[in-house]
């Protein structure tokens, strides 16, 4: 069974700091691994999508790697803006059958970033 | 060109009632996926659809729950008799592909409260 594991659980960094989110899975036979942002109360935003042969995503400030092999994948945030503040959220996708369907997520790592 | 559009918004239902939730997904896109957030806790896929198919619904709860995507109109998510723990965010994603260039785009969710 997939497991998904985010580290750490919160964050709290003043405006400026470059930062990185930690996102470790079980099991390595994933299609794909999908970074998110939820704004409370709200849906979620895609940031970053990795396909399983790829090493890494930029977009802007946001850069995501995947080591698959190790389970591990790394979500860094460059010169962070208190707008930047969300619960961040890593997921993957199975490979396998119709399971490819089912987005596993981890728990979510709540960050703040005060001016 | 909208994105994923959920409603209601928030919904309040009695025990014992039923709750629909509806789901537009973007458009173009032909794979639909329901999950779930409890109070606390991460998201949890319910089930996978594709048009007037059910590909996959190993994280349904087996009673009292339903979906459907028919070939008109929006996936609907049916509760029937909801009880308090039913209380939590439900939320759908939708892409254009499945297999490995799935990505996901989600709704702002339906906040369901039963009282």
């Amino acid at each position: 069974k997939q497991e998904v594991t985010q580290i750490p659980a919160a964050l709290s960094v003043p405006e400026g700091e470059n930062l990185v989110l930690n996102c470790s899975f079980t099991d390595s036979a994933i299609y794909n691994l999908q970074w998110f942002r939820q704004d409370p109360g709200k849906g979620l935003t895609s940031l970053l999508l990795i396909q399983s042969s790829q090493r890494e995503q930029t977009s802007g400030r946001l850069n995501a790697s995947l080591d698959k092999s190790s389970g591990r994948s790394t979500l860094y945030i460059a010169a962070s803006q208190p707008g930047d503040s969300a619960t961040y959220l890593c997921a993957v996708r199975p490979i396998g059958g119709t399971s490819y369907g089912k987005l596993t997520f981890g728990q979510g790592t709540i960050l703040t970033v005060h001016p | 060109n909208a994105g994923v559009m959920q409603n209601p918004r928030h919904l309040v239902r009695r025990r014992g009632q039923e709750a629909r939730l509806r789901c537009s997904p973007m458009k173009g896109h032909s794979h639909v996926y329901w999950y779930r957030q409890l109070p606390e806790e991460g998201l949890k896929f319910m089930v996978y659809l594709q048009k007037e198919n059910i590909i996959d619904e190993s994280g349904m709860p087996k009673e009292r729950f339903s979906a459907e995507f028919p070939k008109e109109g929006p996936s609907i998510l049916r509760i029937q008799q909801v009880v308090r723990g039913d209380s939590a965010a439900y939320f759908c994603a939708s892409s254009l592909r499945g297999g490995d260039l799935t990505e996901a785009f989600f709704g702002q969710g339906t906040r369901l409260t039963v009282v």
